[in-house]
């Protein structure tokens, strides 16, 4: 059962390039890494979704070593909109998904 | 394409009491999750159907549980209500079983317990 722990809050500034690390140290061979964005009195949306190496889609991109034990998400150039809540998610289709504790992230002008 | 639906928004019980959550997942989807978000908790899997079938289950108590029917909709019942079960309830659905579809996310149902 895949455990993951997250930074609690970083602090950037516009335009500024974000990395939100995700550690999961027992994560199992058949585990996808998804990580999500939350604004208040909203449920999560989907960000990116990767299972090794490198994966960029026009919003972030997201890097997974080898071992696989971490994740991180990157934002480029973030600006005042991107302030929220980043939850990383780690499971597999037989085990349960297991939410990181979730990233606050300020983006001050 | 309308989006994922949960009714009602908030309610409010007493202990002791049982409530019924509803979720409408978008059109085509067959999967269904719910989640509860605490502050102290943080976001934790409740379980997951598809195709009408429980696949998966999260660490909660018999107190919990879930149904979907054939149109996908999905109900996640919680019986005798404890103070503890105030939350967010989150459901999301997707095109297929997770992890490997982009889940998408209702607005929740916010419950109190009194």
């Amino acid at each position: 059962l895949a455990k993951t722990t997250q930074p609690i809050s970083m602090d950037s500034y516009e335009g500024q390039e974000v990395n939100i690390t995700c550690s999961h140290n027992n994560i199992a061979t058949n585990d996808y890494i998804t990580w999500y964005q939350q604004f208040p009195s909203q449920g999560p949306r989907f960000i990116i979704q990767g299972y090794k190496t490198k994966v960029t889609n026009e919003v972030a991109s997201l890097f997974i070593p080898a071992d696989r034990k971490s994740s991180t998400l990157s934002l480029p150039r973030v600006s005042l909109s991107d302030t929220a809540v980043y939850y990383c998610l780690v499971g597999d289709n037989t085990d349960k998904l297991i939410f990181g504790t979730g990233t606050r992230l300020q983006v001050f002008p | 394409k309308a989006g994922v639906t949960q009714t009602p928004r908030y309610l409010i019980k007493t202990r002791g009491q049982q409530v019924t959550l509803s979720c409408s997942p978008i059109s085509g989807h067959r999967s269904v999750s719910w989640y509860q978000q605490t502050p102290g908790q943080g976001l934790q899997f409740l379980f997951e159907y598809f195709s009408e079938t429980q696949r998966n289950k999260g660490n909660f108590p018999g107190r919990f549980s879930g149904r979907q029917f054939s149109n996908s909709r999905s109900e996640m019942n919680v019986s005798t209500l404890e103070l503890g079960d105030s939350a967010l309830y989150l459901c999301a659905s997707s095109l297929v079983q997770q992890p490997y579809n982009e889940q998408f996310f209702g607005p929740g149902t916010r419950l109190t317990v009194l």
